[in-house]
This record gives C-alpha cells, structure tokens and sequence, in this order.
C-alpha cells in the first residue's frame, strides 16, 4: 500500500506564484524525500529532510517536516514555466536499513502557466 | 558518466511471452532498485537489491524475477507477460544506506503487453 497521500493531485498557477504541495504518510520515517519528474522522464531528486529536522532549503525549494502530524510540504518560490512537472514525496520508513526502500505517493502535478 | 541507463524505452510483448528489461549503473552504487508506474498510483516498489548476490522483493513482486550477478547490473525478468504488467519501469540506484538515500532513477521502459 502507498505510505504517502498527496495534495493536491492537480495544481494550475500564474508564472511568478508560490506552489505549495503537501504529503502526509502513515507510519514513523527516517527521512523524507521529494522528487520531480518531467513528463516522460525519469525522477530526479530534489531534496531531503530527516526526521530531527523541521525546515529546510535548496534555492527555491522549501521544505517542512512535521512528525507529529505525519506530514511535510513543498514550497516553491517565484514559479517558473520550467517547474512544470510532477512532484513525489517519498518516505524511508523507519527501522529499514534498505537503501532503495523508499515508499512514494502519487504525485501532484503542478502546471506553472506562462 | 551514464548514470543508471536502462534498456529497451518502449516495449510491445504478447500476452505470455517473457523478456527481460536491462539496467546498468556506472556510479559503483551498491542498492538498486525496480519499480513500476501506473496512473494515479505513484511509483511501487517490485524488487530491490542491497549488494551483489542479495536481492528481496517489494510491495509487488508476482511475475517478476531479479537476479544481481554484478554491482553494476540489476536486470528485471517478466516471465510470462499479463496485461495487467503494462506500465512504465523504473529502475533506481543509490550510494548509501541508512538515512542517506538519494536515488538516481533510469529513464523508464514503457511496456506494453497485448
């Protein structure tokens, strides 16, 4: 079964917006990851949180982590016509010493309108 | 460097016949990884493997079969292809366990299965 539930499915936004997308998974977790995949195309990493951490940041991306509530969010600043794709939280669930066992959810698909 | 290069991108098979889907990683990574993407259901993982010679299943492994002969090389066996199999395949690679997994994705095998 899926760990991650993503929202929202479908984002539309003007050339300039902030995206915000959401993720929220079910059981404790090591790290969480996002990740983004152009149409067609394999997924590219785009940032990490662990668990001990609550914010983070890598040039427009902004990352939050709340464990308490089981969820975590993806900020993106100033969008741009290039940000269009599908973005994926991923989740190392906790006690797995398995590289390669991340759990993804759907997806959201984010279309930044020119 | 290649990265993880997966081989065929699109495949046509008949219901029952077999094949095998390549992938190969330059990056001397010890975990691979092979998952499958469906609309509306994300990525899920089907094998993965933590070392050569070392191979465990996912969350879907029926009518899948992985072998890890080389660090390099992961290939993923369809032994008699269902239709319920077309999807678009993704085979992933990472460098370090524990909390530290990034993953670097091949870009996709899409199968079709008649």
């Amino acid at each position: 079964s899926q760990q991650g539930e993503e929202d929202p499915q479908a984002l539309s936004i003007q050339e300039g917006e902030n995206a915000t997308m959401n993720c929220s998974y079910k059981t404790s977790i090591n790290n969480l990851q996002w990740y983004r995949q152009n149409s067609g195309r394999g997924l590219v990493h785009l940032i990490l949180i662990r668990s001990n951490e609550r914010e983070k940041h890598s040039g427009r991306l902004r990352v939050t982590l709340d464990t308490s509530k089981k969820s975590s969010s993806l900020l993106i600043t100033a969008s741009r016509a290039a940000d269009t794709a599908s973005y994926f939280c991923a989740t190392h669930p906790h006690g797995s010493s398995n590289t390669g066992k991340l759990i993804f959810g759907q997806g959201t698909t984010l279309q930044v309108k020119p | 460097n290649a990265g993880v290069t997966q081989t065929p991108k699109f495949q046509v098979l008949k219901t029952g016949q077999s094949m095998t889907l390549q992938c190969a990683q330059d990056m001397n990574h010890e975990y691979m990884s092979w998952y499958r993407q469906d609309p509306g259901m994300g990525l899920r993982l089907i094998h993965y493997s933590v070392g050569a010679g070392i191979t465990d299943q996912g969350e879907v492994p029926n009518g899948y079969n992985v072998s890890r002969s080389t660090t390099e090389d992961f290939p993923l066996r369809l032994l008699s292809a269902a239709p319920s199999q077309t999807s678009v395949y993704f085979c992933a690679s990472s460098s370090v366990g524990g909390t530290n997994e990034k993953l670097f994705f091949g870009s996709g095998t899409q199968l079709s299965v008649l």
